[in-house]
């Protein structure tokens, strides 16, 4: 069974730090590309972040381009966000979620929270 | 950036009635994916490539559509089906703003 288990989310101030981590496990990690994708409080689904199988590619909409760095430990089995420099409509619940080989999302975790205010 | 509009943003059906919802392109694309999520949940898989089934999703959904015009379409509507439907496009990996579909 194909889990993803998000964690780290929690409150933090305008212009601070965050680290998010998602455990993987039931599928071979290392041969999916990996993405986020968060939720907004008004329900808006939002893409944040892709990175290829390997960890060499990576990608990011302009909204967090600069701020955020996506990166994966293959030997752990875990994907990682590193946030900064966060702002009030970072404000959402962050999604792990496995890139399907038809370029959608066909697994997505629990989810982990991020409220950023002051 | 590709824009994608769903509509309409809120209905309701009853019990056995047909269901269609709509999600609009601003650019032509190849395929539409779509996804339900039911209050505190996470979004499941649950259309993608424009029409095929995710495993598990009952026979009376479809999907159709090209180019800038797609629909999810529900045969025969059960009280299971109510939740918000998604849609989203992987060129740019944009969402729809979604569709909340209620039971009467």
């Amino acid at each position: 069974e194909v889990m993803l288990v998000e964690s780290g989310g929690g409150l933090v101030k305008p212009g601070g730090s965050l680290k998010l981590s998602c455990a993987a496990s039931g599928f071979t990690f290392s041969s999916y590309a990996m993405s986020w994708v968060r939720q907004t409080p008004e329900k808006r689904l939002e893409w944040v972040a892709t990175i290829s199988s390997g960890g060499s590619y990576t990608y990011y909409p302009d909204s967090v381009k600069g701020r955020f760095t996506i990166s994966r430990d293959n030997a752990k089995n875990t994907l990682y966000l590193q946030m900064s420099s966060l702002r009030s409509e970072d404000t959402a619940m962050y999604y792990c979620a496995r890139q399907g080989y038809d370029g959608d999302f066909d697994y997505w975790g629990q989810g982990t929270t991020l409220t950023v205010s002051s | 950036q590709i824009v994608l509009t769903q509509s309409p943003a809120i209905m309701s059906a009853s019990p056995g009635e047909k269901v269609t919802m709509t999600c609009s392109a601003s650019s032509s694309i190849s395929y539409m994916h779509w996804y339900q999520q039911k209050p505190g949940t996470s979004p499941k898989r649950w259309i993608y490539d424009t029409s095929k089934l995710a495993s598990g999703v009952p026979a009376r959904f479809s999907g159709s559509g090209s180019g800038t015009s797609y629909s999810l379409t529900i045969s025969s509507m059960e009280a299971e089906d109510a939740a918000t439907y998604y849609c989203h496009q992987r060129s740019s990996f944009t969402f729809g703003s979604g569709t909340k579909l209620e039971i009467k």
